[in-house]
């Protein structure tokens, strides 16, 4: 199984600040890398898919890049509705993997 | 719209058997994959399975293999998962979700299903 390790499992932030997660494969996985944002007691919901495209109707100041083993996430400016918890997700090969979190707390 | 709308929350006792269902509207349904995601207590997404509807085509992640059985009924566009034998550790909530082959991706999601397996 392809392991996917994200970083920081957890990060405090203040409205408009910019914050960054980082999502590592174990092997590489191409662009076949998508990010997901859940909030408690929801189910999760899809910010960016290969890589770096971004999903109709997510806010621009999500975004996402990289390739082969090492991707990032970055927010530009958190907003209130930003603070949650989010996954990486390999699609690459089976089983299709997870990152294991970062949840996103206000400061 | 595409929807994908899970059964209600189960509470069973270990050893019995459970079935949750997925169904899945606004889109054809033979022509995505769809997953299973599990999601215990206060813990991460654990990729479970997908199945591909138009043929049946399934695969488990080492992890679950044996554990569950995931499969299809196209004429109602109805996903399942299921347990033969639950157990205490098998208490979590568990998502369907819709697969896109075309940017390797979940697009659509269930609400969810809750599964407590508790004596």
């Amino acid at each position: 199984d392809i392991q996917m390790t994200q970083s920081p499992s957890s990060v405090s932030a203040s409205v408009g600040d910019r914050v960054t997660i980082t999502c590592r494969a174990s092997q590489g996985i191409s662009s076949w890398l998508a990010w997901y944002q859940q909030k408690p007691g929801k189910a999760p919901k899809v910010l960016i898919y290969a890589a770096s495209s971004l999903q109709s109707g997510v806010p621009s100041r999500f975004s996402g890049s990289g390739s082969g083993t090492d991707f990032t996430l970055t927010i530009s400016s958190l907003q209130p509705e930003d603070f949650a918890t989010y996954y990486c997700q390999q699609a690459n090969s089976f089983p299709y993997t997870f990152g294991q979190g970062t949840k996103l707390e206000i400061k | 719209e595409v929807q994908l709308v899970q059964s209600g929350a189960e509470v069973k006792k270990p050893g019995e058997s459970l079935k949750i269902s997925c169904k899945g509207s606004g889109y054809s349904f033979t022509s995505y994959w769809i997953g299973w995601v599990r999601q215990m207590p206060g813990k991460g997404l654990e990729w479970m399975g997908i199945i591909y509807p138009g043929d049946s085509d399934t695969r488990y992640s080492p992890s679950f293999q044996g554990q569950v059985t995931i499969s299809a009924d196209k004429s109602i566009s109805t996903a399942y998962l299921q347990w033969s034998s639950l157990k205490a550790s098998d208490t979590a909530m568990y998502y369907c979700a819709r697969f896109t082959d075309y940017s390797n991706y979940f697009d659509f999601w269930g609400q969810g299903t809750l599964v407590t397996v508790s004596s």
